[in-house]
């Protein structure tokens, strides 16, 4: 069973610094079957990236995802206000799988 | 633009059967490859996937729940539903209902807004 590792679980930035956030799986994932979320209090989670890569509609240019085999990266380049949240990574497989999430909060 | 809807009781006593339903608008429930899922989050967790459907009536269910599990639809109400049956205080959390696009990039690219659901007696 595949297991998703997030890390690291919390992040303290300043708005307009860079997010770099991991996503390592327990055995290799295919790319396409890569997805990030973002979920902010109360609410459900929103999809960012899906293939690993790509973004999805209305997805800020500022959100990039990257990675491959067991290890991915969700990548904010400068963080806006609404950027503080908590993000997921999912896989998709005979069980979709979410990650334990990584949140990211204003220094 | 589709909406996902849950709802069902908020409050279920330990060993009795939790009853949700997702009714989805804006468009039909039947249109298009789509898998209908039901996914939880307890309280300052993460998110569990418990199982989805598809319109043929198909299902796949999250191993470890399988056997508690039951996910049907109801294509004329544009409906789908989940029942978990002998719930414990564990099976407190947040219910999502969402919509599953199974593309060679898959992705859940709708969800409902969520329910809460309690097991106390």
């Amino acid at each position: 069973e595949i297991v998703l590792t997030q890390s690291p679980g919390t992040l303290s930035l300043s708005p307009g610094e860079r997010a770099t956030l991991s996503c390592r799986a327990s055995q290799s994932v295919s790319s396409s079957y890569l997805a990030w979320y973002q979920q902010k209090p109360g609410q459900a989670p929103r999809l960012l990236i899906y293939g690993a890569s790509s973004r999805a509609t209305g997805i800020p240019d500022r959100f990039s995802g990257s990675g491959s085999g067991t290890d991915f990266t969700l990548t904010i380049s400068r963080l806006e206000p609404e950027d503080f949240a908590v993000y997921y990574c999912q896989q998709y497989g005979s069980s979709p799988l979410f990650g334990g999430g990584t949140k990211v909060e204003i220094k | 633009q589709v909406q996902l809807q849950e709802s069902g009781p908020g409050l279920v006593k330990p060993s009795q059967t939790l009853s949700l339903t997702c009714t989805v608008s804006g468009g039909s429930i039947s249109s298009g490859s789509y898998y209908w899922s039901w996914i939880r989050q307890p309280a300052g967790k993460g998110l569990e996937w418990i199982g989805r459907i598809y319109t043929s009536g198909s299902t796949n269910y999250n191993p470890s729940l399988k056997s508690r599990v039951t996910i049907s639809v109801d294509t004329s109400k544009n409906q789908f539903s989940l029942k978990l049956s002998s719930v414990t205080a564990a099976d407190t959390a947040v219910y999502y209902c969402a919509r599953f696009k199974p593309a060679y990039s898959p992705y859940f690219d709708y969800w409902g807004q969520g329910t809460l659901v309690t097991v106390s007696s």
